[in-house]
């Protein structure tokens, strides 16, 4: 079984702050880690994914995430926001099952940017 | 390129009824996945078909059901609709085989149940 705790369902920052929301998760088997964002009213947009190697892994729009494999995390930053990151973050947890990765979704954290 | 298309965008439907939504995944994709995200909620695994078979199913009733036809695109009906079924419905598509099933998602059918 596996599972995601995203620590934070709401975090307000002002533009141009850095930002960091926070994604822990539980698995029994090695996972990939993703982040998600979901703008008002659509479907969701991958940010980036961890599969291997570096744990540093760069995404679109200036995120990054940092896979820390002894605290079970997965971090999302970003140095310096904008209005338009004004949406909803979704970390996943996806370990073989079946022979199919089938994502687990954290409850979500709202970003909300203010000038 | 078109990427991955749902229909309808949104429904209304009364309690007991059923309902069917439709998605078409991306070019090139041959998995489809379909979520419930009820409001404020994560998207939640419903089920996942591959070569017109469901291959995984997360916890769900029977009342939900699915059929993936030759072309990869793909239904998922719910049957006895009950109030708690109102969620907005994603299908996300994915190739695979890849190993780090990166899934497009499309917008979303948003159901009403009243």
């Amino acid at each position: 079984a596996q599972s995601v705790t995203q620590l934070d369902s709401q975090v307000p920052v002002f533009e141009e702050a850095p930002v960091e929301l926070r994604c822990n998760y539980s698995s029994s088997v090695s996972v990939y880690l993703f982040w998600y964002v979901q703008y008002p009213n659509q479907g969701l947009q991958l940010l980036l994914k961890y599969l291997s190697g570096s744990t540093l892994v760069k995404g679109i729009n200036g995120f990054e995430a940092e896979f820390n494999k002894s605290q079970t995390s997965f971090h999302l930053r970003k140095p310096s926001v904008h209005i338009s990151d004004t949406a909803e973050y979704f970390c996943a947890v996806s370990g073989l099952s079946g022979g199919s990765y089938i994502p687990t979704f954290g409850r979500g954290t709202s970003l909300i940017v203010h000038p | 390129d078109a990427g991955v298309t749902q229909s309808p965008t949104h429904l209304i439907k009364t309690r007991g009824q059923q309902v069917t939504l439709r998605c078409s995944p991306k070019s090139g994709h041959d998995t489809v996945s379909w979520y419930q995200q009820a409001l404020g909620q994560g998207p939640q695994f419903i089920f996942q078909y591959y070569e017109e078979e469901e291959r995984q199913r997360g916890n769900f009733p029977d009342r939900f059901s699915g059929h993936q036809f030759p072309n990869y695109s793909s239904e998922l009906n719910v049957n006895a609709l009950l109030l708690g079924d109102s969620a907005l419905y994603l299908c996300a598509s994915s190739l695979r085989g890849t190993g780090a099933e990166t899934q497009y998602f499309g917008p979303g059918t948003r159901l009403l149940v009243l």
